[in-house]
C-alpha cells in the first residue's frame, strides 16, 4: 500500500536560518506531489507541485523553494526564514492523500 | 479559477444528533472531484469522503454522506449519530482531476457536545 512520510513534525527556527522539510512516498511511482501551507484556523494554500523529477511549479511567490531530486522525494526549502514563514506545512501525493504535516515556528 | 465557499465558520451539535455542513463551489468544468476532510487538533488531514462529479449517486461512508447538487454547485456533508470524536475542523475541497491540486474552503469548526 502507498504511504507518505513527512518530517520533522515540529520545528522552531530563528529568523534568517535555512529550512529543509522532506516528504517521501512509498508504494507508488511517478506520483504527483504537492506542498501546501496552512495558517492557523484557515484553509490550505498550494505552494508548489511537481509531476516528475526536477519539474517544479510554483503557485505563490515567496521566500520558499521546492525541489524533487528523486521520483518519490519532495523537499521544501528556504535560504533565510522570515517570521511570516511560520505555519503548518503539508505534503500531499496523488492530489488528495496528505502527510502528517510539519508545524514550523520562526522566532 | 475555481473557488470553494464554506459559509459556516462554526457549528455545534449534540451527541447522537445529525448535522449538515454546507459547501458551494464555482467552476466551469463539467467533470471534477469534490472532497470533505476532517482536521482534528493534531492537524492531520483525514479524507472523509470523495465524490466524482460524473456520478449522480451521492457518496456515503458509514455515518458520513453527501448531498451533491451539481446544477446548484453545492456539496454538503451530513454527519449522522454525531460522536464526540467528530469534533474537528472540516474542509471542503475541489479538484479538477483525480490527481490534481486541490482548492480548499476556509473550513467549518464542528463541536459535538455531550
Amino acid at each position: 500500500s502507498q504511504t507518505i512520510h513527512q518530517w520533522p513534525a515540529t520545528l522552531v527556527q530563528p529568523v534568517g536560518s535555512p529550512l529543509s522539510l522532506e516528504c517521501t512516498v512509498e508504494g507508488t511511482s511517478n506520483p504527483n506531489l504537492y506542498w501546501y501551507r496552512q495558517a492557523a484556523g484557515r484553509g490550505l494554500q498550494l505552494l508548489f507541485y511537481s509531476v516528475g523529477i526536477g519539474q517544479i511549479s510554483s503557485e505563490v511567490p515567496q521566500n520558499l523553494s521546492a525541489s524533487r531530486p528523486q521520483d518519490r522525494q519532495f523537499i521544501l526549502s528556504s535560504k533565510k526564514l522570515l517570521l511570516s514563514d511560520s505555519g503548518f506545512y503539508l505534503c500531499a501525493w496523488n492530489g488528495y492523500t496528505f502527510g502528517s504535516g510539519t508545524r514550523l515556528t520562526v522566532v | 479559477a475555481q473557488t470553494v465557499t464554506q459559509s459556516q465558520p462554526e457549528m455545534s451539535v449534540q451527541e447522537a444528533e445529525t448535522v449538515t455542513l454546507s459547501c458551494t463551489y464555482d467552476t466551469s468544468e463539467n467533470n471534477y472531484y469534490l472532497f470533505w476532510y476532517k482536521q482534528p487538533p493534531s492537524r492531520q488531514m483525514i479524507l472523509v469522503i470523495r465524490q466524482e462529479a460524473y456520478k449522480q449517486q451521492n457518496a456515503t461512508e458509514n455515518r458520513f454522506s453527501v448531498n451533491f447538487q451539481k446544477a446548484a454547485k453545492s456539496f454538503s456533508l451530513k454527519i449522522s449519530d454525531s460522536q464526540l470524536g467528530d469534533t474537528a475542523m472540516y474542509f471542503c475541497a475541489f479538484g479538477e482531476t483525480s490527481g490534481s491540486r486541490l482548492t480548499f474552503g476556509e473550513g467549518t469548526q464542528l463541536t459535538v457536545n455531550p
